[in-house]
């Protein structure tokens, strides 16, 4: 099946720092999503993304839907220690959706 | 509230053994998945049934098999079959054509 290649695998990152994770595919998408996950419990949808080009915000957390419809990138600013967890990246055409393999956010206070 | 429910968190089995996770949700969801993950690897998907009783083989059904009687549970078993059944599983669900899966808090199945 399609592969999504997300990195990077895994941030330490400061209290207050800017964070910035990206997925790319050697296939089109017609839909963008990012995920997190708490330790322990099923993801949680952040953002959507439905048109090449989009560029949403939801609080802290900006992401866009790349023109090629190739790749997506989520950037997190001034993180804080509740925003720890894995951020999956997924793609998805015709019932068919995808994931990458995760980013481990670990922010330290 | 509206919600998933995975049950149980916990699940331990010994090998040879058929185990059943459970999967109810309370959303009028049409659609219903099961997937599988493993450290460092991305959402795997098992089984996924968009209408009561029917359902689809994902990437990786073998070893799984799933049944979808009534449109609000979507049990999946493990059978003895699956040669590495310890993963941490995660069922969702969502309306057909939208894309926003909602997950359950997952099921941690461990072959003892």
């Amino acid at each position: 099946g399609q592969q999504l290649n997300q990195s990077p695998q895994s941030m330490f990152i400061q209290e207050g720092e800017d964070v910035s994770m990206n997925c790319t595919s050697s296939s089109i998408f017609n839909t963008w999503l990012w995920y997190k996950q708490d330790p322990g419990e099923g993801p949680v949808l952040l953002i959507a993304l439905y048109k090449a080009g989009e560029l949403t915000s939801n609080g802290r957390l900006t992401a866009q839907f790349g023109i090629t419809r190739k790749d997506s990138f989520l950037n997190i600013s001034a993180s804080i220690p509740s925003d720890v967890g894995i951020y999956f990246c997924a793609g998805h055409n015709n019932n068919d959706m995808r994931f990458g393999a995760g980013t481990r956010l670990t922010v330290k206070p | 509230d509206g919600g998933i429910t995975q049950s149980p968190k916990y699940l331990f089995r010994k090998e040879g053994q058929n185990v059943t996770l459970s999967c109810e949700q309370n959303l009028n969801h049409d659609a219903m998945y099961w997937y599988r993950q493993d450290p460092g690897q991305g959402l795997r998907l098992i089984y996924y049934s968009q209408i009561v009783n029917d359902f689809q083989k994902g990437d990786i059904a073998e070893g799984y098999s799933v049944s979808r009687e009534k449109k609000e549970s979507f049990p999946l078993t493990v059978t003895s079959a699956q040669k590495n059944p310890t993963a941490f599983y995660l069922c969702a669900s969502s309306m057909v054509a939208n894309y926003g899966y909602t997950f359950g808090s997952g099921t941690r199945l461990t072959v003892v």
